[in-house]
């Protein structure tokens, strides 16, 4: 079954340090999401891509934060430095774009990321 | 904007009890809305759908029915299992948009003992 697969699935970093978080959506589909969950919450977009273009950042805290997708496939979220407020799940989600905005997103496992 | 609110939790059952989980929501236009889950230590796995009014989704024992009159989308089972132990979170993609942002509740914890 195929899969939307992240890496790392855990990473501890100390403040003020660069972190990086990597992820491959199900081939085909053309519309990738991150999302940031904090603990005890409930998951907040940060980015949305269709193909290579961003379509939606306006939640992403773009002086530390940075995303792409160079060639529409797999994306690579980027935060420098980080911050002990970004401790949290970083879950990378793709659609397909045969299926209407009604459509399923799949997550992957997740990011959980500890800033000390 | 679009939210949706879920009711305050955690919840913590017997088995065989009967779950309700309830969800309500603001947004423009006629959203869609979504029951994800997300069983410990993995990522989040649609439960069930329901993209028009009066519609009910269902899968796995659970169901719930899209209201507009009332803007709720409250997850039901019958009959909860250990194995149903999880995170629930109920979301919705608002109507106007053509690219599917899932907007997410604050999740609601249930613990189901033997």
């Amino acid at each position: 079954e195929a899969e939307v697969a992240q890496s790392p699935r855990y990473k501890i970093t100390e403040k003020s340090q660069a972190v990086a978080f990597w992820c491959d959506p199900i081939s085909g589909h053309a519309t990738l999401y991150w999302y940031r969950q904090i603990l005890g919450q409930g998951p907040e977009l940060l980015v949305q891509f269709q193909d290579e273009s961003v379509v939606d950042d306006s939640q992403l805290p773009k002086d530390r934060f940075s995303a792409e997708r160079l060639k529409g496939v797999d994306s690579t979220l980027k935060i420098q430095p980080a911050e002990l407020g970004d401790s949290a799940m970083y879950l990378c989600a793709s659609r397909s774009t045969g299926t209407s905005n009604t459509g399923e997103l799949f997550f992957g496992e997740g990011s959980r990321l500890t800033v000390l | 904007g679009d939210s949706v609110t879920q009711m305050e939790g955690p919840v913590t059952l017997s088995e065989e009890a009967f779950l309700t989980i309830n969800c309500t929501y603001t947004a423009t236009g006629y959203p869609s809305l979504f029951w994800y889950v997300q069983y410990p230590g993995e990522g989040l796995q649609l439960l069930l759908k329901a993209t028009k009014a009066d519609d009910k989704g269902s899968n796995k024992g659970f169901e719930a029915t899209y209201r507009k009159e009332t803007t709720s989308f409250h997850l039901e089972k019958g009959s909860v299992q250990v194995s149903d132990s999880a995170v629930y979170f109920c979301a919705l993609v608002s109507g106007g948009t053509s690219y599917g942002k899932l907007t997410f509740g604050q999740g609601t914890i249930l613990t189901v003992h033997p």
